[in-house]
């Protein structure tokens, strides 16, 4: 089956602009998680959601923010962009909301540049 | 979630086991270790978990000790596509799907 799906693939805004980017996990999953990745912090958590609800939420500013749709699709905002928001942004997708036997898969990325 | 402490990079030669440890002391009963790698511009991917007692699947094997305090991920027969970044993490799982990821150990499978 398909796997997760991220759009863009790459983005280049400039500061103070915002950008969305989309997730779609495999099918059948209900539970997406977004992460930053940056050379500087690492992979860091940043929100999952379950069911159209936010479950979790990383130490972020409030100008990220996220939403899950019914279809288990999920996007996440930046508002007013700053150059270090640059990253990788990955998505994870999981069937369940936990347990152990719970793998998550996840997506290439969208590579975001601040300018 | 309890902080875990990995070697920063560590080579391998192709075709040989490779060992990757992981320090985790103030793991509590109820934390898994789970066991990721993300090769270069890729995603993270599982690779294996456990609670206490040892694991095998097709990918690798998680020894972890009696203590709980450390773990071993063994790749058996390293390959130059095992060439990734290796993250230990441990987790409460009925805490939902959150992971925290350190900094892992960089892994270079030499021919």
């Amino acid at each position: 089956k398909a796997g997760v799906t991220q759009t863009p693939r790459y983005l280049i805004k400039t500061r103070g602009q915002q950008v969305t980017l989309s997730c779609s996990p495999i099918s059948g999953h209900r539970s997406v998680s977004w992460y930053q990745q940056t050379p500087g912090q690492g992979l860091q958590f940043l929100f999952e959601y379950f069911s159209e609800t936010q479950r979790n939420k990383g130490n972020f500013p409030g100008r990220f923010s996220g939403r899950q749709f019914s279809n288990s699709r999920s996007e996440m905002n930046v508002s007013t962009l700053e150059l270090g928001d640059s990253a990788l942004y990955l998505c994870a997708s999981s069937l369940l909301a936990g347990g152990s036997y719970n793998e998550q898969f996840f997506g290439p990325g969208t590579r975001l540049t601040v300018l | 979630d309890a902080k875990t402490t990995q070697p920063t990079s560590m080579d391998c030669a192709e075709g040989r086991a490779a060992n990757l440890p992981c320090n985790h002391s103030t793991i509590s009963g109820n934390e898994y270790v789970y066991w990721y790698r993300q090769i270069h511009s890729q995603g993270p991917q599982y690779i294996i978990h456990g609670l206490k007692n040892n694991e095998t699947n097709e990918m690798a094997s998680l020894i972890i000790t009696e203590d709980r305090k450390s773990s071993t991920l063994i790749l058996p027969h390293a390959t130059l596509r095992d060439t990734a970044v290796y993250y230990c993490i441990v987790r409460v799982v009925a805490a939902g799907n959150k992971l925290t990821f350190g900094g892992g150990t960089r892994v270079l499978v030499k021919p």
